[in-house]
């Protein structure tokens, strides 16, 4: 089952803009991720933020999280034509075996037009 | 390092076929864990292994299986194949197990079931 869900799904926006993205999930979670994936590739990934973290830079990226809120962002500022990609957010969900595992959103499919 | 690789990379397979679907993690990483990605589904957990034992499993059916080798190297294998496993499907390596940590995704197996 989908633990966290993206929004927009899709977003297209200038060169130099800049490009939020936002993340809402169910249930308490220990930390949040997110990924970037490039067209039909392997994914990489950006940032790490704990449930105890409100906010975190990396660069150009900035994340905040909202555990009351259950909802996470993510800010690319004066974006450029190679941040296009599909962006996911994964939290830390409790599995089967007592450990836990990450589950994905669905992805926001960025577009940035040069 | 070098990263983590995954073999073969496209596979076209016919219905009731099996396959078996290899990944090398990062030297030094014990966890590997795979994911179905389907423009469907998304993003779906099937399993971790760590130090060759499965610490965790996704609801997938029993003809997704895998193992883990003593050198940390796993493959997953996927019995009577159906025309919707067709998917991209990526395995993730991290030095610890669980949702908590980065995770090293490789390129992915992009798998056809005609």
């Amino acid at each position: 089952s989908q633990q966290g869900e993206e929004d927009p799904q899709a977003l297209s926006i200038q060169e130099g803009e800049n490009a939020t993205m936002n993340c809402s999930y169910k249930t308490s979670i220990n930390n949040l991720q997110w990924y970037r994936q490039n067209s039909g590739r392997g994914l990489v990934h950006l940032i790490l933020i704990r449930s105890n973290e409100r906010e975190k830079h990396s660069g150009r990226l900035r994340v905040t999280l909202d555990t009351s809120k259950k909802s996470s962002s993510l800010l690319i500022t004066a974006s450029r034509a190679a941040d296009t990609a599909s962006y996911f957010c994964a939290t830390d969900d409790l599995g089967q075996g007592g450990s836990e595992k990450l589950v994905f959103g669905k992805g926001t499919k960025l577009t940035v037009n040069p | 390092k070098a990263g983590v690789t995954q073999t073969p990379r496209y596979l076209i397979k016919t219905r009731g076929q099996q396959v078996t679907l290899s990944c090398s993690p990062i030297s030094g990483h014990r966890s590997v864990s795979w994911y179905q990605q389907t423009p469907g589904q998304g993003l779906q957990f099937l399993f971790e292994y760590f130090s060759e034992t499965q610490r965790n499993k996704g609801n997938f059916p029993g003809r997704f299986s895998g193992r883990q080798f003593s050198n940390s190297r796993s493959e997953m294998n996927v019995s009577t194949l159906e025309l919707g496993d067709s998917a991209l499907y990526l395995c993730a390596s991290s030095e610890v197990s669980g949702g908590s940590y980065e995770q090293y995704f490789g390129p992915g197996t992009r798998l056809t079931v005609t």
